[in-house]
C-alpha cells in the first residue's frame, strides 16, 4: 500500500525567512509526486510536480522541491516567504496506471507572521 | 472564467435527506474526480470518471452515487445523509487519467449534516 506522511502539521515562520515543508512517501511501485497549495476557503492549486529527470523541481511562487529516491522524500522549500504564502500545503503521490488517483498527505499549515 | 465550478458552495441539511452537488468544468478535460476533505483537512479520492465512464470507486458507501451526463459534468448524489457525511467535497478535472497530469480543483462544497 502507498502512503504519504507530512512530518509537520503546522509550521510557523516569520516573513522573509526560509521554510522547508517535509514529505515522505512509501510505495512499492513508481510514483509521481506533487505539491498542492490550498488557500483559505479555496480549492487546491498545483505548486509543482516531479515526473522524472532532474530531482530538483521548480514551481510557482518561488517554491521548489527535491526528490530523493533513497530517502523516499519530496521536501518543499522556499528561500524567503511572504505573508501571502500562508496556506495549507499538501504533498501527494500519483500511482502509475491508476487512473489519476492521488494519495494525499495530511497537510501542513504554513503560517507566515510579520 | 471559472475552470471548475461547483454548486452549491454551502449545503446544510438534516440527517436522512437526499442531496446533490453539481460540478462542471470548461477546460475540455476527459477525466473528473470527487474528493472528500474531512474536518482534519485530510483529502481522499472518492470517484473518478473518464469520458463518462467510472474508473475509480474508492470503498465509498453506495449511498453516494456519481452521475456523469457528459464529460464536462460530474454530479454527486447522496442518499440518506448521515452526520459523518459532513465534510468539504471537491470536484477536480484533468486532461486524461494519467497520473502525471495536473488536476484542477473546484472551490469546494461545504456539506453540514445536522
Amino acid at each position: 500500500a502507498q502512503s504519504v506522511t507530512q512530518l509537520d502539521s503546522q509550521v510557523p515562520v516569520f516573513e522573509e525567512a526560509p521554510v522547508e515543508l517535509r514529505c515522505n512517501y512509501s510505495s512499492s511501485v513508481s510514483v509521481y509526486l506533487f505539491w498542492y497549495v490550498q488557500y483559505p476557503n479555496q480549492g487546491l492549486q498545483l505548486l509543482l510536480k516531479y515526473l522524472s529527470g532532474s530531482t530538483l523541481v521548480k514551481g510557482i511562487n518561488g517554491f521548489e522541491a527535491e526528490f530523493n529516491k533513497s530517502q523516499t522524500s519530496f521536501h518543499l522549500r522556499k528561500p524567503s516567504v511572504h505573508i501571502s504564502d500562508t496556506a495549507e500545503y499538501f504533498c501527494a503521490v500519483g500511482l502509475y496506471n491508476q487512473g489519476g488517483k492521488l494519495i494525499f498527505g495530511q497537510g501542513t499549515e504554513l503560517s507566515v507572521k510579520p | 472564467d471559472t475552470a471548475v465550478s461547483q454548486t452549491p458552495k454551502y449545503l446544510v441539511t438534516q440527517m436522512g435527506n437526499d442531496k446533490s452537488i453539481k460540478c462542471e468544468q470548461n477546460l475540455g478535460h476527459d477525466t473528473m474526480y470527487w474528493y472528500k476533505q474531512d474536518s482534519k483537512k485530510f483529502l481522499k479520492i472518492m470517484f473518478s470518471y473518464n469520458n463518462k465512464e467510472l474508473i475509480i470507486n474508492e470503498t465509498v458507501p453506495n449511498r453516494f452515487s456519481p452521475k456523469s451526463p457528459d464529460k464536462a459534468h460530474l454530479n454527486l448524489h447522496i442518499n440518506s445523509l448521515e452526520l459523518g457525511d459532513s465534510a468539504v467535497y471537491f470536484c477536480a478535472s484533468s486532461q486524461a487519467g494519467g497520473n502525471y497530469n495536473e488536476q484542477f480543483f473546484g472551490p469546494g462544497t461545504r456539506l453540514t449534516v445536522l
